[in-house]
């Protein structure tokens, strides 16, 4: 199984440029997250989606959007890149069903942006 | 909000040392709690889990319990490895939203 496939794994982007982080998990799951961890730091919550056509924001959307067209998609927008947007980003997704799986949080292998 | 709440690293410890990772959190409800581990350069895995209070979720000799009364769920191990090392995440999900501690990295010295 691919799981969670994040594309692309390595980014430069100059001050005002724009880009998509692509992810697509195969699992059927509903739910799909986009995190950032900056060095030294934890995971920050960037928007999530609990099924196709649902979004919403997370802890810091500023500067981002998503799109849920599908079960499987859930790409990520940068419209005008900043250098505080230079970070590691993870997308996740997750299960509600019931069993072992139930809540476990799957991640991609992450996507590391500068924005110079 | 919810929020986890977790030790600065980093931690370095001989290998065979007892280990404690000291996780708080605060939440409305009922959430459930993680610890997620993340080897150097790749995504975080679930290490082990506890969906409500006083369980307790093992894996690969690590444990921790769930404790409402002082909403803690606190990582140990008896001995660590070498092979441990690593940055360990303590978590919380509550209605579907998971938030993430801030990370503490773990050095084993052989």
């Amino acid at each position: 199984n691919a799981g969670v496939t994040q594309t692309p794994k390595f980014r430069i982007l100059k001050i005002g440029q724009s880009m998509t982080l692509q992810c697509t998990q195969d699992m059927n799951h509903n739910y799909m997250y986009w995190y950032r961890q900056d060095p030294g730091m934890g995971l920050k919550l960037i928007y999530y989606s609990v099924g196709a056509g649902i979004t919403d924001k997370g802890e810091v959307p500023n500067g981002y959007n998503v799109s849920r067209s599908t079960t499987e998609d859930f790409p990520l927008r940068l419209e005008l890149a900043a250098p505080s947007q230079t970070s590691v980003y993870f997308c996740a997704s997750s299960s509600t069903g019931q069993g072992p799986t139930n809540e476990k949080l799957f991640f991609g292998s992450g996507t590391q942006l500068s924005v110079l | 909000g919810d929020s986890v709440t977790q030790m600065e690293g980093p931690v370095t410890l001989s290998e065979e040392a007892f280990l404690t990772i000291n996780c708080t959190y605060t939440a409305t409800g009922y959430p459930s709690l993680f610890w997620y581990v993340q080897y150097p350069g790749e995504g975080l895995q679930l290490l082990l889990k506890a969906t409500k209070a006083d369980d307790k979720g093992s894996n690969k000799g690590f444990e921790a319990t769930y404790r409402k009364e002082t909403t803690s769920f606190h990582l140990e191990k008896g001995s660590v490895q070498v092979s441990d090392s690593a940055v360990y995440f303590c978590a919380l999900n509550n209605f579907n939203k998971f938030y993430f501690g801030s990370g503490t990295k773990l050095n084993v010295k052989p």
